[in-house]
């Protein structure tokens, strides 16, 4: 049983510069979220799809984030025109859904994003 | 908007004995779950325990469990022979029923100490 899978691990921009992550759910899973994570707090909720379609969006989430899921499996989170303030950690996760699965939610191990 | 508070940001523990980390919350819905999450030192964030509202029994897993006041919107974990895997950042969450949203608080940082 394969978990929630991200890529890369960590990453390291200059401002101004687009970058692109990417995760894979748990295979089964129909419901995939994106949170943030900045030094010392909890992770916020940013978007999740439930399989194609992108059903809620943050107000954190501004016009320089997409995120997509095209086939209803893996996703991406671009940010664009990066800029210091994004610097954080990128967290997905994934879930059964219900009412067929659970609520819980599974994450994966992020992605550490440095805006220099 | 719903909010979740840890008032410990940090919280110590030796080897062996009981912690309780404590977590409130704010909300005005009846059909809501709240979570505890543990996320080690560069690694990823687990589930440790969910406790759906309208049961009663508080829940439980092995040396986990929480003690789920309703009415004082309170929420806690007690964890018990205390392990030094168990060190890390604690973060209780909420999920409004209906709403896929994890609300999480700022976390507690529990040392274990051998």
């Amino acid at each position: 049983d394969t978990g929630v899978s991200q890529d890369p691990r960590h990453k390291i921009t200059k401002r101004g510069q687009n970058v692109t992550f990417r995760c894979d759910p748990i295979s089964e899973h129909n419901r995939l979220y994106w949170y943030r994570q900045t030094l010392g707090q909890g992770p916020e909720f940013l978007t999740y799809f439930q399989n194609e379609a992108q059903l809620e969006k943050s107000r954190l989430l501004s016009d320089r984030f997409s995120a997509e899921r095209p086939k209803g499996s893996f996703s991406t989170l671009e940010i664009q025109r990066t800029e210091q303030g994004d610097s954080a950690m990128y967290l997905c996760a994934s879930s059964l859904g219900r009412p067929s699965g659970t609520y819980e939610q599974y994450f994966g191990p992020g992605t550490r994003l440095t805006v220099t | 908007a719903q909010t979740v508070t840890q008032s410990q940001p940090e919280m110590s523990v030796q080897e062996a004995e009981t912690v309780t980390l404590s977590c409130t919350y704010d909300t005005s819905e009846s059909d809501y779950y709240l979570f505890w999450y543990k996320q080690p030192p560069s690694r990823q964030m687990i589930l440790v325990i969910r406790q759906e509202a309208y049961k009663q029994q508080n829940a439980t897993e092995n040396r986990f469990s929480v003690n789920f006041q309703k009415a004082a919107k309170s929420f806690s974990l007690k964890i018990s022979d205390s392990q030094l895997g168990d060190a890390a950042m604690y973060f209780c969450a909420y999920l409004q029923g209906g709403s896929e949203k994890l609300v999480f608080g700022k976390g507690t940082k529990l040392t274990v100490n051998p």
